[in-house]
């Protein structure tokens, strides 16, 4: 079964730091590529990071570039986002997701995983 | 940015009704639009990719259609398992946006 389970969220102060993991399990991990999604309480949905499968290629979205790194290691199966200089407007559940082939271009989400919730407050 | 416009915000509709909800993107995006379903406290689950395919598993009452600009989904006969909100999501261009979703609920 194909599966993927989030990891890493909690409270944590503005300016801090966290780490998501994202393990995924029951498909070849290297042939898609993976995103982040967040949603902010009782808010829609918004894209944050995308990763090739093979790791070359990245992209962010603008309110997080500079502050967020997405990274991944196929031979862990994992994703990661790490997640530097929090503000409070990064409070969120954060998806993972799978696209639908190893690149990052004419994306769709097709498995997504439970969530982790992130809390930036003092 | 591409921006994602949904209508309605919300609908209230009944068991067996036929729903439509419509997406209209700020740009052209040939036809990378996928509709999702969320239901609460829930992750999203993938409906309908690239405009009109059916993802797996996803009953046939769930039908996609347009490219460019305007998109819809179609509920053929309202479920009470539908009640939810949906989203569509353009997989054109940086930054992937969503619309604002779209709440059915049980009228």
């Amino acid at each position: 079964e194909v599966h993927l389970l989030e990891s890493g969220g909690g409270l944590v102060q503005p300016g801090g730091s966290l780490r998501l993991s994202c393990a995924a399990s029951g498909f070849t991990f290297s042939t898609y590529a993976m995103t982040w999604v967040r949603q902010a309480p009782g808010k829609g949905l918004e894209w944050v990071s995308i990763i090739s499968g093979s790791g070359a290629s990245t992209t962010h979205v603008e309110s997080v570039k500079g502050r967020f790194t997405i990274s991944r290691d196929n031979s862990k199966n994992t994703v990661y986002l790490q997640m530097n200089s929090l503000g409070a407007d990064d409070t969120a559940v954060y998806y993972c997701a799978r696209g639908m082939t190893p690149k990052i271009y004419d994306f769709h989400m097709d498995v997504w995983g439970k969530g982790t919730t992130v809390t930036v407050s003092s | 940015d591409i921006q994602m416009t949904q209508s309605p915000s919300s609908v209230s509709a009944s068991v067996g009704d036929r729903v439509t909800i419509t997406c209209r993107a700020s740009q052209g995006i040939s036809n990378w639009l996928a509709w999702y379903q969320q239901k609460p406290g829930k992750a999203p689950k993938l409906l309908i990719y690239a405009a009109s395919n059916l993802q797996s598993g996803v009953p046939s009452r769930f039908s996609g259609s347009g490219s460019g600009t305007d998109f819809s989904l179609t509920i053929s006969s309202l479920q009470p398992e539908d009640f939810a909100v949906y989203y569509c999501q353009q997989g054109d261009s940086f930054p992937y946006t969503f619309g604002q979703g779209t709440k059915v609920e049980i009228k």
